[in-house]
């Protein structure tokens, strides 16, 4: 597997409270993405980063924003929890954007 | 907007039999089509892909066709095994620039011994 970390791993939280999800690389790629995959509708894209402050809307982007300060960090926030954020969360990165993406091992968010 | 659409959405197989999965695509600029294999409580893994300059690509067991006019690209797995049981996932450029990826909503690939 490529050189890409998700903290945390497994998550609890209450409607309402702000959520971080962090997406750490070591490969130095370029492209970082965020999904959430829930049953029924595949992987849907969040939001992706493109270089370092540069970051773009995906289909399902309401409710969530990104940052990214640095190549191997791309993070994603929600800023007040919905019971219908609650998904499996995964982080892709690729070299070159029109290429292959690699995905992280995922975050599993409940929100009660 | 843009969209991928995955079909079947199951697909229950005996092993050695060969197996399809099909998709479309919307958007006529898209140019490149991966393929994802997600064990269950597993991180999604390319299998194959393929540019729209090449009209089939065969690795081993699995090979994925493309035909640009139509918008379609197919997944094909001949003898199949236990061990290829997991949910398939096409997928397509969509953004102007090329970077980013549409997805199917999956195909669950049961493949009994």
């Amino acid at each position: 597997d490529a050189g890409i970390t998700q903290s945390p791993r497994h998550k609890v939280t209450e409607t309402g409270t702000p959520v971080t999800l962090r997406c750490h690389q070591t490969e130095n790629h370029r492209y970082m993405y965020w999904y959430r995959q829930d049953p029924g509708h595949g992987l849907r894209l969040i939001h992706y980063s493109y270089g370092v402050k540069d970051t773009d809307k995906g289909e399902v982007s309401d409710g969530y924003s990104v940052s990214r300060s640095k190549t191997e960090d791309f993070l994603l926030t929600l800023e007040s929890a919905t019971s219908s954020q609650t998904s499996v969360y995964f982080c892709a990165i690729s070299e070159t954007g029109g290429e292959t993406q690699y995905f992280g091992p995922g975050t599993r968010l409940l929100v009660l | 907007g843009e969209n991928v659409e995955q079909h079947p959405s199951t697909l229950s197989v005996q092993e050695g039999d060969s197996a399809v999965i099909k998709c479309t695509y919307s958007d006529s600029a898209s140019n490149y089509f991966p393929w994802y294999k997600q064990e269950l409580g597993k991180r999604p893994q390319l299998i194959i892909d393929i540019r729209s300059n090449v009209g089939e690509k065969k690795d081993q067991r699995i090979a994925v066709t493309l035909n640009k006019t139509a918008k379609h690209f197919s997944l094909h797995i001949t003898e199949t095994q236990p061990e290829d049981s997991a949910v398939y996932f096409c997928a397509a450029t969509f953004n102007q620039a090329g970077t980013a990826l549409i997805f199917g909503k999956g195909t669950t690939l049961s493949v009994s011994s």
